[in-house]
């Protein structure tokens, strides 16, 4: 399966401390993509990075990818407790829908 | 845009109900995907459309299972009859482009008791 495994499962930080989430995958794929959920809500699209990419920024968001470890990260920087929520990285293989992985649950504390 | 629209966002029923959850998907946005979300298993992809046609059903867990596409700003999701198994959050999401990120409903939170 593709299926990316987030890594921690579950991570704790204080307000203004940087956050950082670690997706694994299995096989080829065109892109990956971080999506964020807060308690009882739907998934909100944060960052799309391609297989040619290394790295991509957005605001406080910074995606790594690395396609010969098959592994990715999230960094959040300068944490606020609005951040708290779920995160989930999905992979998109060539012609298939996205797959997500369990994700990783972020509480940032003030 | 009002995003993607699911109804209702809670339902509880009895098993052996059936059970039938509406998607609104944005307008221009030819893929459709509907998702159940559980502790136990995550997020998994149940079926998806394009351009209102069925492309890939695999992920229907069983026959109680169907989902239909009548045209492109409305699809639903149908279980019949339900069971206590089946009790999870169901999302449904569209892209204009599959590859692309995908635009996901609020869920519609199904309680079979």
């Amino acid at each position: 399966s593709q299926q990316g495994e987030e890594d921690p499962q579950a991570l704790s930080i204080q307000e203004g401390e940087n956050a950082t989430m670690n997706c694994s995958y299995k096989t080829s794929i065109n892109n990956l993509q971080w999506y964020r959920q807060n308690s009882g809500r739907g998934l909100v699209h944060l960052i799309l990075i391609r297989s040619n990419e290394r790295e991509k920024h957005s605001g406080r968001l910074r995606v790594t990818l690395d396609t010969s470890k098959k592994s990715s990260s999230l960094l959040i920087t300068a944490s606020r407790a609005a951040d708290t929520a779920s995160y989930f990285c999905a992979t998109a293989a060539y012609s298939t829908p996205l797959v997500f992985g369990k994700g990783t649950r972020l509480s940032v504390i003030a | 845009d009002a995003g993607v629209i699911q109804s209702p966002r809670h339902e509880v029923t009895e098993m052996g109900q059936e059970v039938t959850l509406r998607c609104k998907p944005i307008s221009g946005h030819d893929y459709l995907f509907w998702y159940r979300q559980t502790m136990m298993r995550g997020l998994e992809l149940l079926i998806y459309f394009n351009n209102n046609v069925p492309i890939d059903d695999s992920g229907m867990p069983e026959d109680r299972f169907s989902a239909k596409m009548p045209n492109a700003s409305f699809s639903t999701l149908k279980i019949q009859p339900s069971e206590p198994r089946d009790s999870a959050v169901y999302f449904c999401a569209s892209t204009p482009l599959k590859e692309g990120g995908y635009t996901f409903g609020s869920g519609t939170r199904l309680t079979v008791v």
